[in-house]
């Protein structure tokens, strides 16, 4: 699976939109792009996942390039509950285990 | 059931002693997943299973690790002669099938702890 490089940490001010960037610049046509978070000690949570189409659900909306070699996860309006690790994830269609990473350490501020 | 499940939810024990791990996974996913996941890191892939068969064990870090799932459902994870190395949290996860990208769903965890 193709490797993935997040910042490692970034502050939000709550009620404004985060946005999240995640490198992958060797991802190869039949590889998705998952997001996961990770609040405290809770186990990961699924947000959102792509192919090449940019895609929004409840939680986020997930913003893939052209040339799919980098993403943007967007928080449209972050609270103080959003503060987590956020785990940007490369995997095969025919995928199994998530490799994840350092993540994105975030922080919400009132 | 409503989620995944894990016991117990903590574990202490002494090195050298075994211990056994279980995940009981949402019910109608034929894959499941254990990660171990080290105070203030990710999660780390050790071993899948679809339904009883076992793909791949390749994260297993030694052979004092074994997962089992003999009825397709409920699995567990054991650790023969503990050491104070394998102290982390283990996480279960379950997905639908391993045919597809499909979510995983993770469990609370256990807390392992070797004193």
């Amino acid at each position: 699976d193709a490797k993935t490089t997040q910042p490692t940490s970034m502050d939000c001010a709550e009620g404004r939109a985060a946005n999240l960037p995640c490198n992958h610049s060797t991802i190869s046509g039949n590889e998705y792009v998952y997001w996961y978070r990770q609040i405290h000690s809770q186990g990961p949570q699924y947000i959102i996942h792509g192919l090449k189409n940019n895609e929004t659900n409840e939680m986020a909306s997930l913003i893939i390039t052209e040339d799919r070699k980098s993403s943007t996860l967007i928080l449209p309006h972050a609270t103080l509950r959003d503060t987590a690790v956020y785990y940007c994830i490369v995997l095969k269609a025919a995928g199994n285990k998530l490799t994840f990473g350092g993540g994105t350490r975030v922080l919400v501020k009132p | 059931g409503a989620g995944v499940s894990q016991s117990p939810r903590y574990k202490v024990t002494k090195r050298g002693q075994d211990v056994t791990l279980r995940c009981d996974p949402i019910s109608s996913h034929a894959t499941l997943y254990w990660y171990q996941q080290a105070l203030g890191q990710g999660p780390e892939f050790l071993t899948y299973f679809n339904y009883e068969a076992q793909p791949d064990k390749s994260g297993l870090p030694s052979d004092r690790f074994s997962a089992e799932r003999p009825e397709g459902s409920i699995s567990t994870l054991t650790i023969q002669r503990t050491e104070q190395r394998d102290s982390a949290m283990y996480r279960c996860a379950s997905s639908l099938a391993d045919d597809r990208a499909h979510t995983q769903y993770f469990g609370p965890g256990t807390r392992l702890t070797v004193l």
